[in-house]
């Protein structure tokens, strides 16, 4: 049992560069989110999905798009990378109204 | 919208002794919950206790505990018997709904703690 798993770990872009980050859990979670960590700040909400096909944006979602066209799987994409999205992103999935959200071990991006 | 905030940016503690982080947070609501989580270097987001507002007594896990004080809106962790591998961010953190039952978290700032020899 993987839990969370988030891909890549670190990842250097270009302004105006694209990518794509993958959360993957195998626990079956309904609920997926999308966080933002800045130094000094605590997690923001980006985007989530209730469920397969589903997603929302959270607090912070301008400049990002997602997708969960698989249960176990959240995409989060930067089409045209800016250097105020260098952060440390984290995913997080959740059972239930009552569960607890278990987090991915985050990914480290610098967008230079 | 709610609002969670941490006074102490930093905190220092002898190992073994006992430390108190603060933590006060701002809602309308009457049914939620709270949080502590760890974040190590390793940047693992990792629980550490939780509390539920409608639930009078304190959590403890171990040598973790909180005080619960609903009405002032306060909610800090103390950590008993510090050990060298409690350093780390302390993240308070407010749980609400958004729709269909998904939650959000509401964070604070965080406090590092740092345990000495």
């Amino acid at each position: 049992n993987a839990g969370v798993t988030q891909t890549p770990k670190f990842r250097v872009l270009k302004t105006g560069q694209s990518m794509t980050l993958l959360c993957a859990q195998d626990m079956n979670h309904e609920y997926m989110y999308w966080y933002r960590q800045d130094p000094g700040m605590g997690l923001r909400l980006i985007h989530y999905s209730v469920g397969e096909g589903t997603t929302a944006k959270g607090e912070v979602p301008d400049g990002y798009n997602v997708s969960r066209l698989k249960k176990q799987n959240f995409l989060l994409g930067l089409e045209s990378a800016a250097p105020s999205q260098t952060s440390v992103y984290f995913c997080a999935s959740s059972y239930g109204e009552k569960g607890e959200q278990y987090f991915g071990p985050g990914t480290r991006l610098t967008v230079t | 919208a709610q609002t969670v905030t941490q006074s102490q940016p930093e905190m220092s503690v002898q190992e073994a002794e006992t430390v108190t982080l603060s933590c006060t947070y701002d809602t309308s609501e009457s049914d939620y919950y709270l949080f502590w989580y760890k974040q190590p270097p390793s940047r693992q987001m990792i629980l550490v206790i939780r509390q539920e507002a409608y639930k009078q007594q304190n959590a403890t896990e171990n040598r973790f505990s909180v005080n619960f004080q609903k009405a002032a809106k306060s909610f800090s962790l103390k950590i008993s018997d510090s050990q060298l591998g409690d350093a780390a961010m302390y993240f308070c953190a407010y749980r609400s709904y958004i729709i269909q039952g998904a939650q959000k978290l509401v964070f604070g700032q965080g406090t590092r703690l740092t345990i000495n020899p």
